[in-house]
């Protein structure tokens, strides 16, 4: 089974409103962090954001925001107030505790912001 | 965030020759180092997980003999693609790590290898 999975290929988003890209994942585990990545066109991995398993409060960095809900196995990426700079690829990725190291990628969304 | 680099951004070479490709992470000691291949509009295909001082762990389907990865210190992980081919050519990322699972990876700007 996957383990992360990204079922927006593609998303499109007016610039200045907000945009959720959906994520799921699979585990086991009661330990694990989860994490979203941006890829511009040039290749760059950016990181966004990080939610914990353990962590009660969604986590949120500036415009980013991580909708985790745990019991439906969901870790969505809200941003708030798109900009044309946020049009990437974005990534969602977990790390176990019993996986140890390895990072798992979801197939990623591509979002373009439309002015 | 730390820095991670990626030496070189894009190489050219011919079918049969070796490319070696470095990571380094600048300014913290990586106690993990991945290679992932990544072709055009798809996800990062993890190829090994390089821990410093023991043999790197390959994902199934990765031959450990053309993709050859060193991790001789904590800032320094190599992956050497030996006899080239067209089919090798892809975008490479090293990413640096240290071990937990709330760490994130800090990734290097990618390699775009091109094997004519």
């Amino acid at each position: 089974a996957q383990k992360i999975t990204q079922t927006q290929p593609g998303m499109f988003v007016q610039e200045k409103e907000a945009v959720t890209l959906d994520c799921t994942y699979d585990t086991s585990d009661q330990s694990y962090g989860l994490f979203w990545y941006k890829q511009p066109s040039s290749g760059e991995m950016i990181f966004l954001i990080y939610q914990g398993s353990y962590d009660e409060q969604n986590a949120t960095e500036g415009r980013y925001s991580l909708n985790f809900q745990k019991a439906r196995k969901s870790a969505n990426l809200v941003i708030s107030a798109s900009q044309l700079g946020d049009s990437a690829m974005y990534f969602c990725a977990m790390r176990e505790k019993n996986t140890g190291n390895q990072f798992y990628f979801g197939t990623g969304t591509s979002l373009t912001v439309i002015p | 965030g730390a820095v991670v680099s990626q030496h070189p951004s894009r190489v050219i070479c011919k079918s049969g020759t070796s490319v070696k490709i470095e990571c380094r992470s600048l300014d913290f000691q990586a106690t993990t180092m991945f290679w992932y291949r990544q072709f055009p509009k798809q996800s990062l295909m993890l190829m090994a997980t390089s821990n410093e001082g023991s043999k790197a762990t390959y994902e199934q389907g990765v031959e450990k003999d053309k993709f050859l990865i060193n991790h001789a210190s904590l800032t320094l992980s190599t992956l050497t693609v030996t006899s080239a081919h067209p089919e090798d050519s892809s975008f490479y990322i090293c990413s640096a790590s240290l071990s937990g699972h709330s760490y994130e990876q800090y990734f290097g700007p990618g390699t775009r290898l091109t094997v004519t």
